[in-house]
């Protein structure tokens, strides 16, 4: 079955510093998709980025980054030179390929400290 | 505005209310889905349908019966819900395209529950 594990409830940076958000996933399937959402305090979510399991560079969006480690089965989120505006709750979620449903972890509220 | 538009932002309701929500997308995307998020809970997955064919109802109890009479509209009808049903109700959509996993969802704003 899949399974999305994002440990860190909460977490503080400092403005201006670069963040990493752990998320580990279990999945069966050899061909699936990772997703990574954030969700500001108004409740709206914004895909952030995607990384497919076979594709060989990590995936990269402006600051956002995807450390993509395929044999630990962990993605986790970089997120380079924070700004207060990034404070949120922010999800990691998985695709099976052919699968309609996308599932989620429980998420990490990110706190950025002026 | 990202294309889903979900009402009503808020509810609030009786247990022996009957109410429904609403999800519109403009996206011309064929797949729409129910997702619940309660605190401390991850995302929950309701109900998915593609090409208004429901393909997951991950065991919703039937007090909640969504309803998806196009590919743009989604319902999610509601009866005789308990306190614990309060929460954010979010819809979204995707296009969904055979055995691909890189469709992102777009979500709507969603509709704050409260069972009273």
């Amino acid at each position: 079955a899949q399974k999305i594990t994002q440990t860190q409830p909460g977490m503080f940076v400092q403005e201006k510093e670069a963040v990493t958000l752990d998320c580990t996933y279990d999945t069966s399937d050899q061909s699936y998709g990772l997703f990574w959402y954030k969700q500001p305090s108004s409740g709206e979510m914004i895909f952030l980025i995607y990384q497919g399991s076979y594709d060989e560079q990590n995936a990269t969006e402006g600051r956002y980054s995807l450390n993509f480690q395929k044999a630990r089965k962990s993605a986790n989120l970089v997120i380079s030179a924070s700004q207060l505006g990034d404070s949120a709750m922010y999800f990691c979620a998985m695709r099976d390929v052919g699968d309609d449903k996308i599932i989620f972890g429980k998420g990490t509220r990110l706190h950025i400290l002026p | 505005e990202t294309g889903v538009t979900q009402t009503p932002r808020h509810l609030v309701m009786g247990m022996t209310n009957k109410k429904s929500l609403k999800c519109e997308q403009h996206l011309g995307h064929n797949a729409m889905y129910w997702y619940k998020q309660s605190a401390k809970k991850p995302l929950e997955l309701m109900f998915v349908y593609n090409f208004k064919e429901q393909t997951e109802n991950n065991s919703v109890p039937s007090r909640f019966s969504p309803e998806c009479p196009n590919s743009s509209h989604l319902f999610l009808h509601l009866h005789t819900l308990q306190p614990e049903d309060s929460a954010l109700y979010l819809c979204a959509s995707s296009i969904r395209q055979g055995p691909s996993t890189n469709e992102k969802l777009f979500f709507g704003s969603g509709t704050q529950l409260s069972v009273l």
